[in-house]
């Protein structure tokens, strides 16, 4: 059963620690999103990968996020140091580089920075 | 920038009311519309999908859409909701000109009182 795994699924952090997320996209996929879903602002985009590139990443603050791929199994979102106002769920999700084909997310990280 | 906006914000209905969640996007041009459910703590999943042929797609649950291209519209519908619906609802878009970003809308919460 093909799925999206993020780890962890919950993390609490004191505000001014490094948080880094995970994310291993289904395999074969060659494209990666990493939401941040708040509910103020809804499901925001921060970064989108194909091939492992980095297409688009201007919906993160550039100062204290950062997003990579190593390879093509491990997606990874940081924040740097991070702040009260990051806590949210971040959702990884993966799919395909073509248009006729849909995302596919994962469980979520739910950050509490305090 | 192509952008999704969802009309109702909170719908609240009685279980076998029938259901409509509007869905606007601003692009012209080619694009695959989707809509995602949420149920209360758990990961988006796909409902439903329109690619291309029959503007009117059937999802899983009961659920449809109708794609207007005139009216850039993608309205989600049920006949008979159950309280088992009751989640939130993201519509979203990817573009053929935007290298496959899949952009959401706010979200709708669904309540279904018993």
């Amino acid at each position: 059963d093909a799925r999206v795994t993020q780890t962890p699924r919950h993390k609490v952090t004191e505000m001014g620690q490094e948080v880094t997320m995970r994310c291993q996209p289904i395999l074969g996929h060659n494209t990666v999103f990493w939401y941040r879903q708040t509910m103020m602002q809804g499901l925001e985009l921060l970064a989108y990968f194909r091939n492992r590139a980095p297409l688009d990443d201007s919906g993160m603050p550039k100062d204290r996020f950062s997003a990579e791929m190593p390879d093509a199994t491990l997606a990874t979102l940081k924040i740097q140091p991070s702040e009260p106002r990051d806590s949210a769920v971040y959702f990884c999700a993966s799919g395909l580089d073509r248009l006729n084909t849909e995302a596919f997310f994962g469980q979520g990280t739910r950050l509490t920075v305090v | 920038a192509q952008s999704v906006s969802q009309h109702n914000h909170h719908v609240i209905l009685s279980e076998a009311a029938s259901l409509e969640l509007g869905c606007n996007y601003s692009y012209g041009g080619t694009v695959n519309l989707f809509w995602y459910v949420q149920y209360p703590g758990q990961h988006l999943q796909l409902l439903l999908k329109y690619f291309s042929g029959d503007p009117l797609v059937k999802g899983i649950k009961g659920f449809e859409a109708e794609f207007i291209k005139s009216k850039f519209s993608f309205n989600l519908r049920k006949p008979s909701v159950q309280w088992s619906d009751t989640a939130e609802y993201f519509c979203a878009v990817i573009t053929n000109n935007q290298g496959g970003k899949l952009i959401f809308g706010q979200g709708t919460e669904l309540s279904v009182k018993p």
